[in-house]
Parts: structure tokens; sequence; C-alpha cells
């Protein structure tokens, strides 16, 4: 059975960093072309394709928050791993992680999701 | 990026209609195009890939068409459980973008 958990803090300041983890059960990080994604949803409004890595290390982000945004993952211990620096209120929101099975895939595996909010 | 467009952006229907959602994409995807249903408090749930392929488990009465910039989601007898809301979602791109979304509420 494939699923994906997200971690992480519920409550962050504004200017803290957030860390939030994706662990993966049920498929590896080694299988290529396998990708995982994060994906944001803040309250009432729409999904936000945030970052991706693959299996070989290949890493992508949005445009508008890359130079924030870092994704990382760890083989040994199947999980995918999302910091974003200097977190204001507007970053507050459901983040979600997502699998991929290759490039031409889509998006076919999530995880149950995070809320996080961001308020000092 | 390439920007994505739905719609309408809500709309109002009764069990057994047939509903259309309309996405467009800001340049050609191809056919590189899925679609998501997603409840409240949950994760979305995908439906469609490759424009016009129905994801294991999804009921027949969903179907997907189009391919460049132009892209529909038809449910064919809207039923109790379709009540929701809808995102397309490019992947042409390296740069992946979702559309605003299309919530289908009761008439």
């Amino acid at each position: 059975q494939i699923t994906l958990k997200e971690s992480g803090p519920t409550l962050v300041k504004p200017t803290q960093t957030l860390t939030l983890t994706c662990t993966l059960s049920g498929l590896s990080l080694r299988t290529t072309g396998v990708g995982v994604a994060w994906i944001r949803q803040p309250p009432g409004k729409a999904l936000e394709w945030l970052a991706l890595i693959y299996w070989d290390d290949d890493e992508h982000y949005t445009p508008s928050l890359q130079s924030r945004l870092t994704i990382t993952k760890d083989t040994s211990l199947n999980q995918v791993v999302l910091t974003l620096t200097n977190v204001h209120p507007m970053d507050t929101a459901t983040y979600y992680c997502a699998h991929r099975k290759n490039i031409a895939s889509p998006f076919d595996y999530w995880g149950q999701g995070t809320l996080v909010t961001v308020s000092s | 990026d390439i920007q994505m467009t739905q719609s309408p952006s809500t709309l109002s229907a009764s069990v057994g209609d047939r509903v259309t959602i309309t996405c467009r994409a800001s340049q050609s995807v191809g056919t590189w195009l899925a679609w998501f249903q997603q409840k409240p408090g949950k994760a979305p749930n995908l439906l469609i890939y490759k424009a016009s392929s129905l994801q294991s488990g999804v009921p027949s009465r969903f179907s997907g068409s189009g391919s460049g910039t132009e892209f529909t989601l038809t449910i064919s007898s809207l039923q109790p459980d379709d009540f929701a809301t809808y995102y397309c979602q490019q992947y042409n791109s390296y740069l992946l973008t979702f559309g605003p979304g299309t919530k289908v509420d009761v008439k």
C-alpha cells in the first residue's frame, strides 16, 4: 500500500523557517523516474505547486518562491524535506506532498496534508 | 510560466445533470493535462490524466477531452458524491501549474 504522510509544525512565527517532512511508504525514492512534489493550498483558495525533486536529485521550484524554498531528499529514510524561509502570514496553508511515477506522469498519490499557520 | 484558467468558477447542478468544465492553458501543453477532484478537508484525487485517460478506480461517468490549450472534463450524470471542487493541472513543463478550480454545488 502506497502512502505519503506530511509532518511538521502547525504554528510558525513570521520570519522563521518552516521545515516540513514527507515520509513515503510502499514506494522508494531510489526508483528510476520517481518524483515527489510539495503543493500548498491557502484556506479557501486554489492549489499551488511549490517544488519537486526526482530520484536523481533533479530539483524544480515555482519561480515566485524559488529564493525561499529548498527541497531535499533522504533516500535511506525515504523522506522528502521542504524548507521555506522567512515565512509570513500569507504562507498559511495546508501543505501536501504528492508522488509521480516519472516526468510524464501525473500526481497519483497524495498525502493527507498538514495545516501550517503563520502567526505571531 | 504556463497559466491555467477554468470556467465556470462555480457551477450549480442537480443529480443526473450532465456537467462540463473547461480548462484553458496560456500556451500549448499537448495532452499533458490532469483533472483532480477535491472535497473539503481532503487531498485532491486524480480523475483523468493525459487529458483523456481515466485513472484506475474512477467511475466511467467522468471523461476528459482536448489537446493543446483547451480541455474539458465531463460528468455524464452527476451523482451525490460528485459535489466537490475540480482542478485541472498541466504537466507539460518542468514548472507545474494548477487551474483556479471549479466548484460544483447543489442547484
